[in-house]
């Protein structure tokens, strides 16, 4: 089945350092990728997507491209701030009517000041 | 405002008083989905559904029991707590043939 690995957490930062958390997916069909974010004491909020391959997905200065070659796609933000600080999961869905997410075991992320 | 609200967002309960945490979506949307988040193993589905009177099993279904009777709502039904269903519990709703899934902001579920 479809599947989906993150790199182990925690990582700690400090701010203005550069952030890459990995993902790479196992999939039968021609996924959707996404990142969601949960801040502390929140629910999950979609911070990007990529439908297609080389799509690139972009939010908040956070940057990730679908590399279906490689079946990856890395989170990747140029300088961090405190308020990054968050769990972060990468997930996937196959494209099709009624078709399930799968998740990652999200990567805690602490940038320090 | 688009939502998914959950209730409670905060129980401690003892283990087998039947217990049931709610949700409702006001995005019309058909599909509706509970998960359970443990450390180390992320989000897990537990049921979902897919329209009204339409559930089926997900991943980690057992102990759990659910009913879609109206569109918008999707309860969370633990007939029998158990202390390894201490857990946070997340519902989650989308359009079927959408790909992108909103999430309700959590309930936290102690059982002790």
């Amino acid at each position: 089945g479809d599947s989906v690995t993150q790199m182990e957490g925690p990582v700690t930062l400090s701010e203005e350092a550069f952030l890459t958390i990995n993902c790479t997916y196992t999939a039968t069909g021609y996924p959707s990728l996404f990142w969601y974010v949960q801040y502390p004491g929140e629910g999950l909020q979609l911070l990007l997507k990529a439908t297609k391959a080389d799509d690139k997905g972009s939010n908040k200065g956070f940057e990730a491209t679908y590399r279906k070659e490689t079946t990856s796609f890395h989170l990747e933000k140029g300088s961090v701030q405190v308020s990054d600080s968050a769990v972060y999961f990468c997930a996937l869905s196959d494209y099709g009517y009624g078709q399930n997410f799968v998740f990652g075991p999200g990567t805690r992320l602490s940038v320090l000041p | 405002e688009a939502q998914v609200t959950q209730n409670p967002r905060y129980l401690i309960t003892v283990t087998g008083k039947k217990l049931t945490v709610t949700c409702s979506q006001n995005m019309n949307h058909e599909y509706m989905s509970w998960y359970r988040q443990d450390p180390g193993l992320g989000l897990r589905q537990i049921y979902y559904s897919m329209n009204v009177e339409v559930t089926d099993k997900g991943d980690v279904p057992e102990g759990y029991k659910v009913s879609r009777k109206e569109k918008r709502n999707f309860p969370l039904i633990l007939e029998s707590p158990s202390p390894n269903q201490t857990s946070l519990y997340f519902c989650a709703s989308r359009q079927n043939s959408g790909n992108t899934i909103y999430f309700g902001e959590g309930s936290w579920l102690t059982v002790v």
